[in-house]
């Protein structure tokens, strides 16, 4: 199975500040990322996939960029909505898997 | 709009089992892959079981392979979970996801005595 690396595990920014959330990958799984934000009791909503691509209706504070089997999401101008838990996903093989998890606060 | 709304989990006692349900509509469902995935409490995100759009191919997490089934009926739009043997490390919501972008609400399913 490929194993995603996620870090780090937690997190804790100012608004305004850019914070850098990463995966890497245990193998070449092409441009097969995801990246999710999921709120206490609230289903994954989707940010980015294809490793670089906006989800609908996400602000373009996301970005997702790639460097080889690492893969990065970047949120810029950090606001106090975006406080959550943050995970990666690869969908280039069977079984599909997560990243552990980022855990985002806001100071 | 896409929906996906699952049903069917609960309360069940370890080694019996239940079976989950996922109504889709909003698209064409025969069109797509579908998948399950679940978060025990205070987890993280744990991909359970895909099935291909036609349902001619299944793929589980081998911590449910021989356990759990994995079935779609086109017709009705309707995504399935049958889980057999549940174990206490089953407990968890589960998810019904047409993966990248959409997911429904989930279903908690406890397994206790």
């Amino acid at each position: 199975d490929i194993q995603m690396t996620q870090s780090p595990a937690s997190l804790s920014a100012s608004p305004e500040e850019i914070v850098t959330i990463t995966c890497q990958a245990s193998q070449d799984i092409g441009n097969w990322l995801a990246w999710y934000q999921q709120k206490p009791g609230k289903s994954p909503q989707l940010l980015i996939y294809s490793a670089t691509s906006l989800a609908d209706g996400i602000p373009s504070r996301f970005s997702g960029s790639r460097s080889g089997t690492q893969y990065s999401l970047k949120i810029s101008r950090l606001q106090v909505e975006d406080t959550g838990i943050y995970y990666c996903l690869q969908r280039y093989s069977n079984p599909y898997t997560f990243g552990a998890g980022t855990k985002l606060e806001l100071k | 709009e896409v929906q996906l709304v699952e049903s069917g989990g609960g309360l069940v006692q370890p080694g019996r089992s239940m079976k989950l349900s996922c109504a889709a509509s909003g698209f064409t469902f025969s069109n797509y892959g579908m998948a399950w995935v679940r978060q025990a409490p205070t987890k993280g995100l744990e991909w359970v079981a895909t099935i291909s759009y036609d349902g001619s191919s299944t793929y589980y997490r081998d911590s449910v392979k021989g356990r759990f089934t994995i079935s779609r009926d086109n017709a009705k739009s309707t995504l399935y979970l049958q889980m057999n043997s549940l174990r206490s490390e089953d407990t968890a919501t589960y998810y019904c996801t047409r993966a990248p972008g959409y997911w429904g609400q989930g279903v908690m399913v406890t397994v206790s005595s």
